[in-house]
């Protein structure tokens, strides 16, 4: 079983809707947890942290169910520019911070 | 915020060369920087973390003999394909860990497209 797992897509949405990516992860003492996109041929950057209590920027909202050891990532009013693969990290180890990648899912965002 | 270099953005070679990476933390002192390898469809894996003054930790199936990691300063960390092979062909993507004053966040490198004819 891997560490991280994700439907990996493609999801294909009209603008303006609201999409919604799911995440398991296997180790039960895995500490962080992060949403990361990364565009075509390019680096993994940053989307949210993941808290909790869940958290929201702006149209991105992020839970964590520790219990069901499930992340979810919802976008509302997705954008032509929300076009990526979106990576769910896990950080397992908290000695040397070293990230679990998922798999990513794809996202298309069509006119 | 923290931005992290990596030189060469990409390199084409024939099979038998070494390739040497550069991956350079710009604005932040990075004693951990880590190794990412990714094949086209696949996601990111970690091949190895540097630490900044000691030996690189490896993970398992990562030949050490043929991926060299050096992290002399705290500021730049350099990995080596030695006798590069077309199998060896991939994304190479480096990230820093910027540990300082209410933060704990990796940063990644662009990346290296690495081709071995």
């Amino acid at each position: 079983r891997k560490e991280v797992e994700q439907d990996p897509g493609p999801f294909n949405v009209p603008e303006g809707a609201t999409v919604a990516f799911n995440c398991t992860y296997s180790n039960s003492a895995s500490q962080s947890f992060f949403w990361y996109r990364q565009d075509c041929r390019k680096e993994p950057k940053l989307l949210m942290s993941v808290y909790s209590s869940g958290n929201e920027d702006g149209r991105f909202t992020a839970q964590l169910n520790r219990a069901s050891q499930y992340i979810s990532l919802l976008i509302r009013d997705s954008k032509l520019s929300d076009s990526a693969t979106y990576l769910c990290v896990v950080n397992s180890d908290t000695g040397r911070r070293a990230l679990t990648f998922g798999s990513g899912t794809r996202l298309q965002v069509q006119p | 915020g923290a931005v992290v270099s990596q030189h060469p953005s990409r390199v084409i070679c024939k099979s038998g060369t070494s390739v040497k990476i550069e991956c350079r933390s710009l604005d932040f002192q990075a004693t951990t920087m880590f190794w990412y390898r990714q094949f086209p469809k696949k996601s990111l894996m970690l091949m190895a973390t540097s630490n900044e003054g000691s030996k690189a930790t490896y993970e398992q199936g990562v030949e050490k003999d043929k991926f060299l990691i050096n992290h002399a300063s705290l500021t730049l960390s350099t990995l080596t394909v030695t006798s590069a092979h077309p199998e060896d062909s991939s994304f190479y993507i480096c990230s820093a860990r910027h540990n300082g004053r209410g933060t704990d966040t990796q940063y990644f490198g662009p990346g290296t497209r690495l081709t071995v004819l």
